[in-house]
């Protein structure tokens, strides 16, 4: 089966950083990805990776370490607007994602 | 191109009854999939599509459940004499090996079975 786990809460302050982590065994790997979801919305692609190291996009980095298992997701300069959902993914095959629970980031003026 | 959509957003049906969820996905992703997320969760597979062909099924997906893609454009997910289990968001998703990565998800079908 797989194993995916992160933490359930984050809060910060706005302008701030938060790092999500998440760890992962699963019987294959094929990428992992990181997701945000507003309440009620659907989920909306953040990022990707499937070698080792770190991926920037604007304010959101993701690093991923193969060989432990192990990602995070980086949020910098911290707005009202990203309190959601933030949800890690592993793809072990050809196709299907696995997801973990979901770590709710709550930003505070 | 205007995402994946998914009708009806909710659905309240008593207990027993059957219900039916459709799926468009991005016209020109071949490949479907359907999850099931209830509250504080992330989402669980229940069956992937390549073009019409339903090739996997999830153990989650009982008997009651029956999902078709007949012309390999959308879709259709059916649950059949629901049960208060059944209630919980209902999303699909769609993708291309051909064009990017990404997954892009539908806002889902929220079923409450009362």
């Amino acid at each position: 089966g797989q194993n995916i786990d992160q933490p359930t809460e984050m809060t910060a302050t706005e302008g701030a950083i938060v790092q999500i982590n998440c760890t992962y065994q699963t019987s294959g790997f094929n990428g992992l990805f990181w997701y945000q979801q507003h309440a009620g919305e659907a989920p909306t692609f953040l990022s990707y990776n499937v070698l080792d190291g770190l991926e920037e996009k604007g304010r959101f980095s993701s690093f991923l370490s193969r060989s432990k298992g192990y990602s995070y997701l980086l949020l910098k300069e911290l707005q009202m607007k990203d309190s959601a959902s933030y949800l890690c993914a592993v793809r072990d095959g050809d196709y299907k994602l696995s997801f973990g629970a979901g770590t709710t980031v709550t930003v505070r003026a | 191109d205007t995402g994946v959509s998914q009708d009806p957003r909710h659905k309240i049906t008593k207990r027993g009854q059957n219900v039916t969820f459709r799926c468009d996905p991005i016209s020109e992703h071949n490949r479907l999939y359907w999850y099931r997320q209830t509250l504080g969760q992330g989402p669980e597979f229940l069956t992937y599509f390549q073009n019409e062909a339903q090739l996997e099924k999830s153990r989650l997906l009982s008997d009651r459940f029956s999902a078709e893609r007949p012309k390999g454009s959308f879709s259709t997910l059916e649950i059949q004499r629901t049960e208060q289990g059944d209630s919980a968001m209902y999303l699909c998703a769609s993708s291309s090996p051909t064009r990017g990565i990404g997954y892009t998800f539908g806002s889902g079908t929220r079923l409450t079975v009362v």
